[in-house]
């Protein structure tokens, strides 16, 4: 069945680089795009960006050149790397598959990322 | 960027009630809607897409509708699994945006 993992810190100390992992499985991440979603503690969602099942990405500006995807297909892997991390880049951290172009049908359980000061 | 305006915040409604949610895009989503639960700790779960199609396991007191820039979800006959947070999402364009949430209660 599709499931979708996040690893990654729990604490990244102030402007330094989070890094974190989603592996994939019971589909290919060269037939499906894979998103990453934040979600602050006790505050709505936030779209971060993008790896195309091509190998393409795209980001939201909002995060301006401080977001970095990346993937290994061979290890159904997509990384999410992120530098200069504030206090409010603090969240829970998700991946999501992209269904068909449109919306996200499957999302992993996330991973909660403390910055800290 | 797209800006979606969610209400309400929060809602509180007894068992058996039948509480509608609103989402409001800042320009015309093309019905490019979908709706997602999230209980407490988990993840959002997709409930409904291209605003008024239920997804697959979606028990059907969930509905969607709307068009144009306004949308609403319902839920008919509320139970007490029904406590979440429910969420908003335009993918009409990038970046794709989300409302700010709705938490349900049960009074």
């Amino acid at each position: 069945q599709v499931q979708l993992k996040e690893t990654g810190p729990d604490l990244v100390q102030l402007t330094q680089t989070l890094s974190i992992t989603c592996t994939v499985s019971g589909f290919s991440l060269t037939t499906y795009n894979v998103h990453w979603v934040r979600q602050p503690p006790g505050k709505g969602l936030e779209w971060m960006g993008a790896m195309w099942n091509g190998g393409g990405t795209d980001y939201n500006s909002a995060f301006k050149s401080r977001l970095s995807i990346s993937r290994d297909t061979s290890k159904s892997q997509v990384f999410l790397k992120m530098n200069s991390l504030q206090t409010d880049d603090t969240a829970k951290y998700f991946c999501a598959r992209h269904h068909n172009w449109e919306y996200f049908d499957y999302w992993g359980q996330g991973v909660m990322v403390t910055v800290s000061s | 960027d797209i800006q979606m305006t969610q209400s309400p915040a929060s809602l509180s409604a007894s068992l058996g009630e039948t509480v509608t949610i609103e989402c409001r895009a800042s320009e015309d989503i093309y019905s490019n809607l979908a709706w997602y639960q999230q209980k407490p700790g988990n993840s959002p779960q997709l409930l409904i897409y291209d605003a008024n199609s239920l997804a697959d396991g979606v028990p059907s007191r969930f509905s969607g509708s709307g068009s144009g820039t306004q949308y609403s979800l319902k839920i008919n006959s509320l139970q007490s699994e029904d406590v979440a947070s429910y969420f908003c999402q335009q993918y009409n364009n990038y970046p794709f945006t989300f409302g700010s949430g709705t938490k349900l209660e049960i009074k």
